[in-house]
Order: C-alpha cells, then structure tokens, then sequence
C-alpha cells in the first residue's frame, strides 16, 4: 500500500507570495492532518480534515487554510507569505471517524517552504 | 492539555549497544496514546511503536520496545542493538483527542537527536 505523499517536495518563495501545498494520504484513510515544524517552535498542528470537514485547528493566524477533496485528498494554503513561514510542512494520515485510542497518524516526507 | 518532555537533546551510543530516549508526559485523561516516530535527516516522519494507557503489557516492535510507567507518567524509548542507521531524530508523542467531535491531534515533545557511533 502507498504512503503519504506531499507535493511538491520543496519551494522557494519570496515575502508576500502565497503557496499551495499538496498532500495525498494512505488509500482508505479519510483524516489529514497537517503540522508545522521549525527549529524554534518544533512541531505544531495545524489543522485537520476529515470527509471534507476541518475538524479541528490549531493556533496559527488566518492567513493559514486548508481543504480536502471528496477523495481524501487535502490542500493547504498560505498567503501573504512571512519569513516566519519558513518550515518543513508535514502530512499525516490516519483512518479518522471517532476519535479512538489506537488509531495511528502515518506521515508524508514533508514540503520544505523557504520564504526569502 | 497535553504536555510531553523530552530531557535529551542529544544521546550517544556504540553500535549494538542498547539506549535508552526518555519521555515523560502530562495529561487529565484516563485514556490516552503514547507514540514514538523516528525522523531521518530526510525530514519524513516514521512511525516507530504505539503504546495505550490501558495497555497492560509494554508495546515491542521488532528492536523497538516501550517501558512505560504509568504511576511515573513515563514512556521510554528502548533501541537494542543499535545500527548506524537508528541515527535520527526521536519523538514522543501523545493523542489529544476531541471524543466528542471525533478529531484529534499529536502533541509532541522537543526530540532527543540519537547518534549511533561505529
């Protein structure tokens, strides 16, 4: 079975500019979750998705959304792009529905974004 | 909410030894989920072993094992064996559920970055 994957593997972007990353998760898992993860603040969660809904969202600023496709798929979005924004961008899939204690969150290699 | 310390910042041990990575959490819930993932230089996060609070036994995957105590709030890492390839980045991680609206999050602790020496 395929992993996660995220698209594309690294960007470079310039203050201002706005970013679409991409993450297609396990085949048959329906929740996506997206963390951020920088030197200085380490690994924080972003939001996640299930069947299309966000279902939870953590304490970023609005410039920072998302969605997901009726085929699992998720996108995340960030605009007006902040030199703070530079960090690696990762993926996480997991079965989803009710919140259980053995459900397990299988990441992607994640997206460097470098805003300059 | 959650909280997950991770004292080490940097471990060091010979190939074939056996380590240890050290993990306390905090939590108010009865139930709760403990993980471990591996990241590479890579950047890709690997899952590594899953441990439940109602779990009566410690969780073991192949040279992974988990020694959790749950009266100390703890949930080490165990590598045996050490190979070269083991050197990455570790973290321990805990599930911060929503039961009510289904979701749920990692709440991860700093990492402790493992060097495996020839």
């Amino acid at each position: 079975k395929a992993g996660v994957t995220q698209t594309p593997r690294y960007l470079i972007k310039t203050r201002g500019q706005q970013v679409t990353l991409s993450c297609s998760p396990i085949s048959g898992h329906r929740s996506v979750s997206w963390y951020q993860q920088t030197p200085g603040q380490g690994l924080q969660f972003l939001f996640e998705y299930f069947s299309e809904t966000q279902r939870n969202k953590g304490n970023f600023p609005g410039r920072f959304s998302g969605r997901q496709f009726s085929n699992s798929r998720s996108e995340m979005n960030v605009s007006t792009l902040e030199l703070g924004d530079s960090a690696l961008y990762l993926c996480a899939s997991s079965l989803g529905g009710t919140a259980t204690s053995t459900d397990t969150q299988y990441f992607g290699p994640g997206t460097r974004l470098t805003v300059l | 909410a959650q909280k997950i310390t991770q004292t080490q910042p940097g471990m060091f041990v010979q190939e074939k030894e056996a380590v240890t990575l050290d993990c306390t959490y905090d939590t108010s819930d009865q139930s709760y989920g403990l993980f471990w993932y591996k990241q590479p230089s890579s950047g890709e996060m690997i899952f590594l072993i899953y441990q439940g609070s109602y779990d009566e036994q410690n969780a073991t995957e192949g040279r992974y094992s988990l020694n959790f105590q749950k009266a100390r709030k703890s949930a080490n890492l165990v590598i045996s064996a050490s190979q070269l390839g083991d050197s990455a980045m570790y973290f321990c991680a805990m599930r911060e559920a929503d039961y009510q609206g289904g979701s749920e999050k990692l709440v991860f602790g700093k990492g402790t970055k493992l060097t495996v020496n020839p």
